[in-house]
């Protein structure tokens, strides 16, 4: 049973355009929401978090937003660069608990 | 600060050989988690710790054995390796709402 998904194992973006990555979850007792960035043969990275009780999450280049009712969440990168390349994962907390990821997306951005 | 640390990197182990992925962070949290990654999936969670001396079964845990004795380590033990346990381990410690990741053990077994 997938509680977090992420159902584009893949994305392509022109450098300089908005990436978009999308995350559906089921499990409505989730309470946080975190990506994470992963670049070949390195653990991933966190890169932004958002909780609950917010809709929207801002950092630089890299917004998250949070749709309650819909259990979607989504990270918006603009610019994006070619820096951006690598694979993201969502994850899902519930209670400061064990994180629940989603499959990840490779993003390939295109110089 | 090391933050995490994973070793070794790179382990190819014979079919019923045991090891232990080692796992240290220096951060004093109390969560620890195993993860592991196979090609194409996402981080399937193993065995995860609340504290010292309190262990938990995550989504994947059979063939994998762990201990918590101390806060800083969380040992990660196969007993029986199998080429199903081919796969890239994450050891993961987490403080608040965010979780700080160990470059990877990349482990096959043949």
């Amino acid at each position: 049973d997938q509680q977090v998904k992420q159902n584009s194992p893949s994305l392509s973006v022109q450098e300089g355009r908005i990436s978009i990555l999308n995350c559906d979850y089921t499990n409505s007792m989730f309470d946080y929401f975190l990506w994470y960035k992963k670049y070949p043969a390195e653990g991933p990275t966190f890169l932004i978090s958002i909780s609950s009780i917010k809709d929207k999450n801002e950092d630089g280049r890299f917004t998250v937003f949070l749709n309650k009712s819909a259990k979607h969440l989504s990270l918006h990168i603009v610019p994006s660069q070619p820096g951006d390349s690598a694979v993201y994962f969502c994850a899902a907390s519930f209670g400061n608990e064990k994180l629940t990821f989603g499959t990840g997306t490779r993003l390939t951005i295109i110089p | 600060n090391a933050g995490v640390t994973q070793t070794p990197k790179f382990r190819i182990l014979k079919i019923g050989q045991s090891m232990t992925l080692q796992c240290t962070q220096d951060m004093n949290h109390n969560y620890m988690y195993w993860y592991r990654q196979d090609p194409g999936m996402g981080l399937k969670l193993i065995y995860y710790s609340v504290g010292a001396g309190i262990t938990d079964k995550g989504e994947v845990p059979n063939g994998y054995n762990v201990s918590r004795s101390t806060t800083e380590d969380f040992p990660l033990r196969l007993e029986l390796a199998a080429p199903s346990q081919t796969s890239v381990y994450f050891c993961a410690s987490i403080h608040l709402v965010g979780a700080f990741f160990g470059q990877g053990t990349r482990l096959t077994v043949v």
